[in-house]
């Protein structure tokens, strides 16, 4: 099975700071990949598809970048409703979720 | 709109079976590319998958619940469902439904619902 492995674990960060957190897969995974926020007490949303592609009404400061291994989730102007836990998911064998970032303000 | 809707009994026995019913609408599991994945987590844990079906009923599971894990749907009746037998307390969690587009992931997910496996 494919891998994921997210970093950092949890991070502090404040409102307006450029955020980045990253996903690494153990094998090729091309760009089958997708970012989801959680909220504390919802289901995840998705923000990102194939990698780097906004989902609908997703705000532009949320970009997802990467292909093959490594992936990159970056939050260019972290605003106080960011704070979440984000999951990267492969779908391009059965399909695996990272452990997740834990992104707080401070 | 699309939603998507889970249903289970809340509380369980260990050993028992564990069933649950997604109910979704604005979208067909006849439609070419169309699928309907579960997925679980623990309190506090991070998400595991457990199961997807497609359109054209081919199914696929996570290999370490495998023997355990049944999914089947209705299409008529837009529900999807998943059978996990011989439960215990690690199966304890909440479980989603999620839509997926062939070869685009989850993309709609349901609320959830919580089962707690006790004795």
């Amino acid at each position: 099975n494919t891998v994921m492995t997210q970093s950092p674990t949890s991070m502090f960060t404040s409102v307006g700071d450029r955020v980045t957190m990253s996903c690494k897969a153990s094998q090729n995974v091309g760009i089958n990949v997708g970012w989801y926020q959680q909220k504390t007490g919802q289901s995840p949303k998705r923000l990102i598809y194939w990698a780097s592609n906004r989902d609908t009404g997703v705000p532009d400061r949320f970009t997802g970048s990467g292909s093959g291994t490594d992936f990159t989730l970056t939050i260019s102007n972290m605003q106080a409703e960011d704070p979440a836990i984000y999951y990267c998911l492969q779908h391009n064998s059965y399909p695996t979720f990272g452990a997740g970032t834990k992104l707080e303000l401070k | 709109q699309v939603t998507l809707k889970e249903s289970g009994p809340g509380i369980l026995q260990p050993s028992q079976t564990l069933s649950l019913t997604c109910t979704f609408s604005g979208f067909s599991l006849s439609t070419y590319g169309m699928g309907v994945g579960w997925i679980r987590q623990p309190s506090g844990k991070g998400l595991e998958w457990l199961a997807n079906i497609w359109w054209d009923d081919d199914k696929y599971y996570n290999p370490s619940l495998k023997n355990r894990l049944t999914i089947s749907k209705d299409t008529s009746n837009n529900q999807a469902f998943l059978k996990i037998t011989n439960v215990d307390t690690a199966d304890t969690a909440t479980y989603y439904c999620a839509r997926i587009l062939i070869w685009e992931g989850f993309d709609y997910w349901g609320q959830g619902v919580m089962v707690t496996v006790s004795s």
